[in-house]
């Protein structure tokens, strides 16, 4: 079965800086997708940025962008320019075949003015 | 373009009473599902439909919950009898097509407190 693991429960950042959010993955299938979201306080959760396995390149939106490893079954997020609006749970996620998602604990994510 | 609604924003029962959750999926969206945090702990996968017809529903964690989807649109989710474990946030998402992968919306989630 697939599982996705967040080993950071809570991470800080100082506005305008970088911070990095880990994630790791299992899964035995080849082909699979790989997400983020985000969920500010009291909203909904927004797909920040999505991933196909199949693909080498590391996705990118915006201020945001991700480290895919493949072999190492590793997907990080990285948020440059850290603003107040980024300031959420952030969720990563996996995809097989099918439409089922499967989610990690999650990462509250802290930004300092 | 209204946005996955989700009705109530938040319930509190008593052990052993019964509640209805209401999800609204976008418009034209065929695939329709529903998942639940308990407090700390993953997002977890309950069912997914495919219009009116159950794709997906093996992580339902017992016959106490029961899930519709009437006419293909709007979904509940009925907890009957509820227990203390119940208690977490369940999210509704949609998204339409049958592709290999749609992106799922998701609503705000309904708060499920039982006491």
């Amino acid at each position: 079965a697939q599982t996705v693991t967040q080993s950071q429960p809570e991470m800080s950042v100082q506005e305008a800086e970088t911070v990095t959010l880990s994630c790791t993955y299992d899964t035995s299938e080849s082909d699979y997708y790989l997400f983020w979201y985000k969920q500010p306080p009291s909203r909904q959760m927004i797909l920040v940025i999505r991933q196909e396995a199949y693909k080498q390149q590391n996705a990118t939106e915006n201020r945001f962008s991700v480290n895919f490893q493949k072999a190492a079954k590793s997907f990080s997020l990285k948020i440059s320019d850290s603003q107040l609006g980024d300031a959420a749970m952030y969720f990563c996620a996996s995809l097989e075949y099918g439409n089922k998602l499967v989610f990690g604990a999650g990462t509250i994510l802290r930004v300092k003015s | 373009e209204a946005g996955v609604t989700q009705f109530p924003s938040h319930s509190v029962i008593e052990k052993g009473q019964t509640v209805t959750l209401r999800c609204d999926p976008i418009s034209g969206h065929d695939n329709l599902y529903w998942y639940r945090r308990v407090m700390g702990k993953e997002i977890k996968f309950l069912l997914h439909f495919v219009k009116e017809s159950k794709q997906d529903e093996s992580g339902m964690p017992n016959n106490r919950f029961l899930a519709e989807r009437t006419g293909g649109t709007y979904s509940t989710l009925k907890v009957q009898p509820a227990e203390l474990e119940d208690s977490g946030v369940y999210f509704c998402a949609s998204s339409q097509g049958n592709l290999a992968y749609n992106e799922q919306f998701f609503g705000p989630g309904t708060r499920l407190t039982v006491l």
